[in-house]
């Protein structure tokens, strides 16, 4: 069954230090997604690519993050410089896009960042 | 006031319990409906979704949607301790024209089924 990877699973920073976290979708999705979890909160997007376009990058801050999707296939999320409120689960989601119909999102792992 | 609220609980259920889990919502162009089950240190995964009123059952699990009252439901019959996990009810807009789907979800919560 074809899952979502990320990479890594865990990552322990220090702040000021830069971070990446990398997500391989589905074959075959163009539409891929980069939420922060908070723990105890509901996952909130930070950008949404369409293919290698950005189409929501609203929610990012844009100060310290950056995405990037280059070849419309597998994506980058980088955090520099880390700051303590950072510390989440980064989770990755893709999806097809079917206009005018449920477009389900596959969610991979997550990668769990502490920043200490 | 938040597009989702969701009761993050926590709910705690002795097993073979009924499990009822709820979220409300403000927006109305809001279309499509779902829950996601989410272990604990994984990512989530979707349980079911619905799109118009009424309720949508798979196996011991059952969705309702009252779009009138802005309500969403799942209940859980026969609870199993292989349940206990994090319920988060999401929501996806209709296509904006934008090429953008995007989903909103509430806080998650978090259920235990004692044995």
């Amino acid at each position: 069954e074809a899952e979502v990877a990320q990479s890594p699973r865990y990552k322990i920073t220090e702040k000021s230090q830069a971070v990446a976290f990398w997500c391989d979708p589905i074959s075959g999705h163009a539409t891929l997604y980069w939420y922060r979890q908070i723990l105890g909160q509901g996952p909130e997007l930070l950008v949404q690519f369409q293919d290698e376009s950005v189409v929501d990058d609203s929610q990012l801050p844009k100060d310290r993050f950056s995405a990037e999707r280059l070849k419309g296939v597998d994506s980058t999320l980088k955090i520099q410089p880390a700051e303590l409120g950072d510390s989440a689960m980064y989770l990755c989601a893709s999806s097809m896009l079917e206009v005018y119909s449920y477009n389900e999102q596959f969610f991979g792992p997550g990668t769990r960042l502490t920043v200490l | 006031q938040k597009e989702v609220e969701q009761d993050p609980g926590p709910l705690s259920v002795p097993e073979g319990a009924i499990v009822s889990l709820n979220c409300t919502y403000s927006n109305s162009a809001f279309q499509y409906f779902m829950w996601y089950r989410q272990y604990s240190r994984k990512g989530p995964e979707l349980l079911m979704y619905t799109y118009s009123s009424g309720n949508k059952e798979d196996g011991r699990f059952t969705a309702q949607v009252d779009k009138s009252s802005k309500y969403i439901s799942l209940f859980i019959r026969d609870s199993q301790p292989s349940d206990s996990a994090t319920y988060l009810c999401a929501i996806q807009t209709t296509y904006s024209g934008a090429g953008s789907y995007q989903l909103t979800f509430g806080k998650g919560t978090k259920l235990s089924v004692i044995p």
